[in-house]
């Protein structure tokens, strides 16, 4: 079975600044694929970014940045020039090759300041 | 743009009740999913389907039930609720076309249990 960790339940940055999220997943399957959703206040969930494990190249959304390390396992997601409306939880999912659910992290909260 | 609504936001039920939770999407998507949010445990998979009439169980299945009569409506069935299943409760649908796709989620709908 596949496990994600994020062992930041909470950060806090102020606007204009860059923070970093942390994820790391755990699985023996070679393809795979990995999301960042967003889950402001408002409550509905929502994609940032994702990535293909069997692509070297991070993926960048805009102010959206991810750093994947394949065999650290790892899956960090980058947010430069933070806004107001960042402020939400984020969660870090994983999605094995040939099965259409995913396995969530436990979310970190980021809370931006002014 | 994608649409999964939920119809209820929010509801109160009794120890004992039977609940139906509501899912409808609009997008001709495959697949559709219920999940459960609880603070400090992130998401967790109830149940999913991959077609009308056919169900998968998830992570944490017991106590509840599902039905998809027709390909746009998913529901979520608490034969009798308990105060532990007090939660978030997130519908999710998305595409089989190929592999890795997006999973596009609902609102979410509020359940206590009392």
């Amino acid at each position: 079975a596949q496990t994600v960790t994020q062992s930041q339940p909470e950060m806090s940055v102020q606007e204009a600044e860059t923070v970093t999220l942390s994820c790391t997943y755990d699985t023996s399957e070679n393809n795979y694929y990995l999301f960042w959703y967003k889950q402001p206040p408002s409550r509905q969930m929502i994609l940032v970014i994702r990535q293909e494990a069997y692509k070297q190249q991070n993926a960048t959304e805009n102010r959206f940045s991810v750093n994947f390390q394949k065999a650290a396992k790892s899956f960090s997601l980058k947010i430069s020039d933070s806004q107001l409306g960042d402020t939400a939880m984020y969660f870090c999912a994983f999605m094995k090759q040939g099965y259409s659910t995913l396995t969530f992290g436990k979310g970190t909260m980021l809370l931006v300041s002014p | 743009d994608v649409k999964v609504t939920q119809s209820s936001r929010y509801l109160v039920k009794r120890t004992g009740e039977k609940v139906f939770l509501e899912c409808v999407q609009d997008m001709d998507h495959e697949n559709m999913f219920w999940y459960r949010q609880d603070p400090g445990l992130g998401l967790r998979l109830i149940y999913f389907s991959y077609d009308v009439k056919m169900k998968e169980k998830g992570d944490i299945p017991e106590g509840y039930s599902v039905s998809r009569e027709k390909k746009e409506r998913f529901s979520l069935i608490l034969e009798s609720a308990s105060t532990n299943q007090t939660s978030m409760y997130l519908c999710a649908s998305s595409l089989t076309d190929r592999a890795g796709n997006t999973i596009y989620f609902g609102e979410g709908s509020w359940l206590t249990v009392v």
